[in-house]
């Protein structure tokens, strides 16, 4: 059974920086694309990127680009997202999503 | 940017009624593959997203009969042939053509 379990949410100042790890398991992890989607309080999903599956690649949303990136250690079958700079519209629930299946999230706050 | 546009943004169902959600995409999600890159979400309340449908029609394991996608090119539809209480939840589209984008999704409740 596929598990994809987020940490590393909480409360940040603006401006401040948050690494967000995503333990996957179940599956090949090292075959598949990843994922970070997020939603913020009240509103739809929004993809923040994803990453291949070495980590060759990496694509973002306009709105992270420069200041959030995407990594994955296949040996540790675990996916990362570092956020810096981060914004009040930053904050939301952030899902790693992977072999088709979406964890449970991280709740990511975004305020003085 | 692919834009996604999802019809009705609610919907209110008697149980074991069908209901219909169309999406329509901005730009063609054929892919150059040949596979058209169109999935369906449900978002039960209080639960994490879950894909139901992907390339347009076929239904995730575990996702009963009643849940059909249909379409092509720009224009989908997702039916439910008879709804059933634990239906309600938000329905998102979602193309992965080129990145990804999601619906506004279609709040559905049961009567």
């Amino acid at each position: 059974e596929v598990h994809l379990v987020e940490s590393g949410g909480g409360l940040v100042q603006p401006g401040g920086s948050l690494r967000l790890s995503c333990a996957a398991s179940g599956f090949t992890f090292s075959r598949n694309w990843m994922n970070w989607v997020r939603q913020a309080p009240g509103k739809g999903p929004e993809w923040v990127g994803n990453i291949n599956q070495d980590g060759s690649e990496e694509f973002y949303v306009d709105s992270v680009k420069g200041r959030f990136a995407i990594s994955r250690d296949n040996g540790k079958n675990s996916l990362y997202l570092q956020m810096n700079s981060l914004r009040a519209e930053d904050t939301a629930v952030y899902y790693c999503v992977g072999r088709n299946y979406w964890g449970q999230g991280t709740l990511v706050t975004v305020s003085s | 940017e692919i834009v996604m546009t999802q019809t009705p943004l609610s919907l209110s169902v008697t149980p074991g009624q069908p209901a219909s959600i169309s999406c329509k995409s901005s730009q063609s999600l054929l892919h150059n593959d040949g596979k058209t890159r169109l999935y369906w979400v449900l978002q039960r309340p209080g639960q994490s997203p879950q894909f139901l449908i992907y390339e347009v029609s076929n239904r995730f394991s575990g996702v009963p009969e009643r849940f059909t996608g249909s379409g092509s090119g720009t224009d989908f539809t997702l039916k439910i042939s008879r709804v059933e209480a634990e239906d309600v939840g938000i329905y998102y589209c979602m193309q992965n053509r080129q990145l990804w984008t999601f619906g506004q999704g279609t709040k559905v409740e049961v009567k």
